[in-house]
């Protein structure tokens, strides 16, 4: 599964959308972009996944580049329960494609 | 109700020790998984099951021996704890191997001392 690229933290704003890139610049064609949370002492939480087209849900807006070497994720209006790691995954559709996460994005949510 | 359940949350115990942390998942979902996240906060796959069968294994010591009695739990069995073992274990499932989208327990938290 292709790598990706994270910077290792942000800060946002209560209320301000927040904008977290992720660069997956070896991605197939094949493979899904997925993103998860890990709110401190909880376990991971799934939020949103695509493969090229942008997708939204209830949780954030997932935009993926046209060549698909990025991605995106949007908060619309952060608030402070949405501090946490946020995971950028690539994941193909195999069985035995597993979920790598790396070392995130610590969103910080200040008031 | 919880989708997926462990326990025990917390567990201390005394190196060459043999525990276990049981899971439970409600979803109705064929396939299981435990992840290890070390004092790094990386976390790791350590196996899958689809169907009570195990289809991933990632080079995992053999004192770890998953077991999954039916699909709605997976069971993780170590025995002669390490100090390296201290960790949080984390379960979860999905509804099949084809996609990403895991629900995870709220971790058991092991130490060795």
């Amino acid at each position: 599964d292709a790598k990706t690229t994270q910077p290792p933290s942000m800060d946002c704003a209560e209320g301000r959308a927040a904008n977290l890139p992720c660069n997956h610049s070896t991605i197939s064609g094949n493979e899904y972009v997925y993103w998860y949370r890990q709110i401190h002492s909880q376990g991971p939480q799934y939020i949103i996944h695509g493969l090229k087209n942008n997708e939204t849900n209830e949780m954030a807006s997932l935009i993926i580049t046209e060549d698909r070497k990025s991605s995106t994720l949007i908060l619309p209006h952060a608030t402070l329960r949405d501090t946490a790691v946020y995971y950028c995954i690539v994941r193909g559709r195999s069985g035995y494609s597993t979920l790598t996460f790396g070392k995130g994005t610590m969103l910080l949510v200040s008031p | 109700d919880t989708a997926v359940s462990q326990t025990p949350k917390y567990l201390v115990t005394q190196m060459g020790n043999d525990k276990s942390i049981k899971c439970e998942q409600n979803l109705g979902h064929d396939t299981m998984y435990w992840y290890k996240q070390d004092s790094k906060k990386f976390l790791k796959i350590m196996f899958s099951y689809n169907n009570k069968e195990l289809i991933i294994n990632e080079t995992v010591p053999n004192r770890f021996s998953p077991k999954s009695p039916d699909k709605a739990h997976l069971n993780l069995h170590i025995n002669s704890l390490e100090l390296g073992d201290s960790a949080v274990y984390f379960c979860a499932s999905s509804q099949g191997v084809a996609t990403g989208e895991l629900f995870f327990g709220e971790g058991s938290r092991l130490t060795v001392l």
